[in-house]
């Protein structure tokens, strides 16, 4: 079974500084990993995906997410936060192509001017 | 490329009515595409996987005569909440997969009012 852990329902940070969220996994397999942000009322957008690859994965508006196995986690970080970064967000792991993914519970970031 | 549409964005009807919601991936085919269900502040649960041309796999607890999916072409999925009560007000949004990989395209999402 596969499952997600976000630690901390509400994180803020002043703005430039350095944004962490976390997520822990598990998986029995090999897990394919994801980070999605979602602003009010809107859909989920994909921030940074991890497939097998690289384990340090640079996604979109300057946020980045390592894999460690060992540690079971694809936390999520970007070193200077900017207003229009407060939003939801989301880490879902898959076992591969076609498999439906199990969302965490998400974490509200706020960012203080 | 990759995009997915959800119509409508927004709705209200009358309790007792039932409520059509279309998801479209306007650049690709989808044969799989996934229904999710957020309440306020909460997470995505997933509600069904819908399969083009065959009948959709429904999560535990989820009434498949109140949520009828259908997933008529590589295009689009309807997603119908019949007899809708205000309990069924909720975020509502679809996704697909292109094929290509395991990336899940989500929609806008539609935000459905009972009252």
């Amino acid at each position: 079974a596969q499952s997600v852990t976000q630690l901390g329902s509400h994180v803020s940070v002043s703005e430039g500084a350095l944004v962490l969220l976390r997520c822990n996994y598990s998986s029995s397999v090999p897990p394919y990993l994801f980070w999605y942000v979602q602003y009010p009322n809107q859909g989920l957008q994909l921030l940074l995906k991890y497939t097998s690859a690289a384990t340090l994965v640079k996604g979109i508006n300057g946020f980045e997410a390592e894999f460690k196995k060992s540690e079971t986690s694809f936390h999520l970080t970007k070193p200077s936060a900017h207003m229009s970064d407060a939003a939801e967000y989301f880490c879902a792991v898959s076992e591969g192509t076609g498999n439906q993914f199990y969302f965490g519970t998400g974490t509200s970031l706020t960012v203080i001017p | 490329g990759a995009v997915v549409s959800q119509h409508p964005s927004w709705v209200i009807c009358k309790s007792g009515t039932s409520v059509k919601i279309e998801c479209r991936s306007l650049d690709f085919q989808a044969t799989t595409m996934f229904w999710y269900r957020q309440f306020p502040k909460q997470s995505l649960m997933l509600m069904a996987t819908s399969n083009e041309g065959s009948k959709a796999t429904y999560e535990q607890g989820v009434e498949k005569d109140k949520f009828l999916i259908n997933h008529a072409s590589l295009t689009l999925s309807t997603l119908t909440v019949t007899s809708a009560h205000p309990e069924d007000s909720s975020f509502y949004i679809c996704s697909a997969i292109t094929g290509k990989g395991n990336e899940q395209y989500f929609g806008p999402g539609t935000r459905l009012t009972v009252t």
